[in-house]
């Protein structure tokens, strides 16, 4: 049973457009979100979260929205660069101290 | 220090063997996460502590699996005759609280051949 879902395994992106990355949830008792990135033999790189009390969250080129309804959240970079290429990684949480349930990854190319 | 620090990165053991994996988070976070990824990224939750307590331990194979978080040590995981499907890179993340996120270590590579 997988509780988060990326449903698109890769993205490729000209450099200075947006990225952007989806990710569905089932849980609806998640009320914390994350996104992380990850390059190839490091651990996964907090990027920017979000509570279920908010619907957006900025932090530089990133943001991320949440839709509680349609228990879906996405990723959105802009302008992307050519150092963004990565795995992406959502997941959640129920409560403080809580474990993250990992969706799949999306693996993004930003073309130079 | 300001990461968390694993070790080693890499380890080999036969099958049958002992592998022990060593975590030290963050100095003033109270939670630790083990996590397992295998194939195609998926990442499996171990087992949690808050402090040298076992917080949640729901995804721990418990026959061969065991985890510790004692004061001033790292923690660590320690699995009793490995296996072939153990073969994975084991991570580690402190967290003060989760709404200062999650930090991972850059992991353990074990191959059981």
């Amino acid at each position: 049973d997988q509780q988060v879902k990326q449903n698109s395994p890769s993205l490729s992106v000209q450099e200075g457009r947006i990225s952007i990355l989806n990710c569905d949830y089932t849980n609806s008792m998640f009320d914390y979100f994350l996104w992380y990135k990850k390059y190839p033999a490091e651990g996964p790189t907090f990027l920017i979260s979000i509570s279920s009390i908010k619907d957006k969250n900025e932090d530089g080129r990133f943001t991320v929205f949440l839709n509680k309804s349609a228990k879906h959240l996405s990723l959105h970079i802009v302008p992307s660069q050519p150092g963004d290429s990565a795995v992406y990684f959502c997941a959640a949480s129920r409560a403080a101290g809580n474990k993250l349930t990992f969706g799949g990854g999306t693996r993004v190319l930003v073309k130079p | 220090g300001e990461e968390v620090a694993q070790t080693p990165k890499h380890l080999v053991r036969g099958e049958g063997q002992k592998a022990k994996l060593y975590c030290a988070p963050i100095k003033g976070h109270s939670y630790v996460f083990w996590y397992q990824q295998v194939l195609k990224n998926e990442f499996k939750f171990l087992i949690s502590f808050q402090n040298e307590n076992v917080f949640d331990e729901t995804g721990m194979p418990k026959e061969r699996f065991s985890a510790k978080c004692l004061p001033n040590s790292p923690c660590s995981l320690e699995i009793q005759a490995t296996k072939l499907e153990d073969s994975a890179v084991y991570f580690c993340a402190s967290s003060q609280s989760r709404d200062y996120g999650y930090t991972f270590g850059s992991g353990t590579r074990l191959t059981v051949v």
